[in-house]
């Protein structure tokens, strides 16, 4: 069974323009998670998707950054403008079932988002 | 602010050593997670403690949850190059979305 995927594994890029990352979670898998750990410090909640629904936005940063997971498969992560405070490691993470907080998640490789 | 807080920061130790790092938390958790990173590559699940839980063993990895002091630890016996990597605990809410610490540095030489 394929893992949780990301896409690109890495992206640089110049503060204002546009990037968008992609999550692949686990075939199934209701939940889908965003975290992101910028420069050495802790790894920090963005938001929470239950099928297409936003179930927990409260970690998204401000309003340069949009997520979407249309037909509740794959996720996108658009971050527009960038700016430098925005670069850093950008994981997802995939779950089975929604409102069970012992459910293990499953986390992809990351996307390294370096904005120069 | 973290919910969970690592220490040391970093620790640096020679294989066959034991490795010891501490977790310390805000709030009420109903379970704690301990995760590894290695450079490069995505968050490995480790162990998961719940609340009512004191202590659980996982192959060479125990862990350790007191609830009092809002504390946990993780110990790594006979460490092997191999462990080397960024080790985070993280407490969950209902929803599952995970709070960590910001990481203990593991460096293991041969």
């Amino acid at each position: 069974e394929a893992g949780v995927t990301q896409f690109p594994s890495h992206s640089v890029i110049e503060k204002g323009q546009t990037v968008t990352l992609r999550c692949d979670p686990i075939s199934g898998h209701d939940n889908l998670y965003w975290y992101r750990r910028v420069m050495g410090k802790e790894i920090k909640f963005l938001l929470h998707f239950v099928k297409e629904s936003k179930q927990d936005e409260s970690g998204m940063p401000n309003n340069r950054f949009l997520a979407e997971r249309t037909g509740g498969t794959y996720s996108t992560l658009k971050v527009q403008p960038a700016e430098l405070e925005d670069s850093g490691v950008y994981f997802c993470a995939s779950s089975q079932e929604a409102g069970d907080s012992y459910n293990e998640q499953f986390f992809g490789p990351g996307t390294r988002l370096t904005v120069l | 602010s973290q919910q969970g807080e690592e220490d040391p920061q970093a620790l640096s130790i020679q294989e066959g050593e034991n490795a010891t790092m501490n977790c310390s938390y805000k709030t009420s958790i109903n379970n704690l997670q301990w995760y590894r990173q290695n450079s490069g590559r995505g968050l490995v699940h480790l162990i998961l403690i719940r609340s009512n839980e004191r202590e659980k063993h996982s192959g060479r990895l125990r862990v350790t949850l007191d609830t009092s002091k809002k504390s946990s630890s993780l110990l790594i016996t006979a460490s092997r190059a191999a462990d080397t990597a960024s080790y985070f605990c993280a407490t969950t809410d209902s929803w599952g979305k995970l709070q960590f610490g910001a990481g203990t540095q593991v460096v293991v030489t041969p």
